[in-house]
């Protein structure tokens, strides 16, 4: 079948590091993306990758193991304004993108 | 710059009753586009996806339904809502150069009463 799977919820400090993990179950697997959703918004395009190792984007990093079907996002030196949920997504065969429940940061001071 | 238009914001609709979303994307030409729902507190169903006018293809077999009538439009049709169709409905456009990511609109919050 298909599938990704990443917790539910993580709760950390300011300026704290929160590392969301999401593990996917699919075939013709291109890419794996991260977007963020505030309560009430859309979501937004983090990071997307399609290779092993390590993307940096100024606070934030996505890291992918195709042979784990493995990856995580990498949040860093957290602000109020990262509560949120983070989403990751495959993109696998036919244009399709194919999200996860989601996991809600929640950032306290 | 390329933008997405989605509307109505929020829309509250009677058990029975039609459905019409629009989707538009300016500043871009022959985008993929995509209409996903979002149930409150999970993540997001992908419903439909179209790489062209006229075609479109079907993720999840349901009382909707959808058309791309123009290049930058994307509607999202019903002739009889139930009460499971509420949720977020989020239209989405990606176009087919190396930008991987998905742009979606505001969303349209659709609550069946």
């Amino acid at each position: 079948g298909q599938s990704l799977e990443q917790p539910s919820e993580v709760t950390a400090v300011e300026g704290a590091i929160v590392q969301i993990n999401c593990t996917y179950q699919t075939s013709g697997f291109y890419g794996l993306s991260w977007y963020q959703q505030h309560d009430g918004g859309a979501p937004t395009f983090l990071s997307y990758n399609a290779l092993d190792g390590l993307e940096e984007t100024g606070r934030f990093s996505s890291f992918l193991s195709r042979s784990d079907s493995y990856g995580y996002l990498l949040l860093q030196e957290l602000q109020m304004k990262d509560s949120a949920s983070y989403f990751c997504a495959y993109q696998a065969a036919g244009n399709k993108l194919t999200f996860g429940g989601g996991t809600r940061v929640l950032v306290k001071p | 710059s390329q933008t997405i238009h989605q509307w109505p914001a929020t829309l509250v609709q009677p058990v029975g009753s039609p459905l019409s979303l629009e989707c538009t994307v300016e500043g871009t030409s022959n985008p993929n586009l995509y209409w996903y729902r979002q149930a409150a507190g999970r993540g997001l169903q992908l419903l439909f996806y179209s790489v062209g006018i006229g075609q479109i293809s079907s993720e999840v077999p349901q009382n909707l339904s959808a058309s791309r009538p123009q290049d930058r439009q994307f509607i999202l049709s019903s002739k009889k809502l139930l009460l499971s169709d509420s949720g977020f409905y989020l239209c989405a456009w990606r176009d087919r150069g190396l930008n991987y990511g998905y742009t979606f609109g505001s969303g349209t919050r659709l609550t069946v009463v």
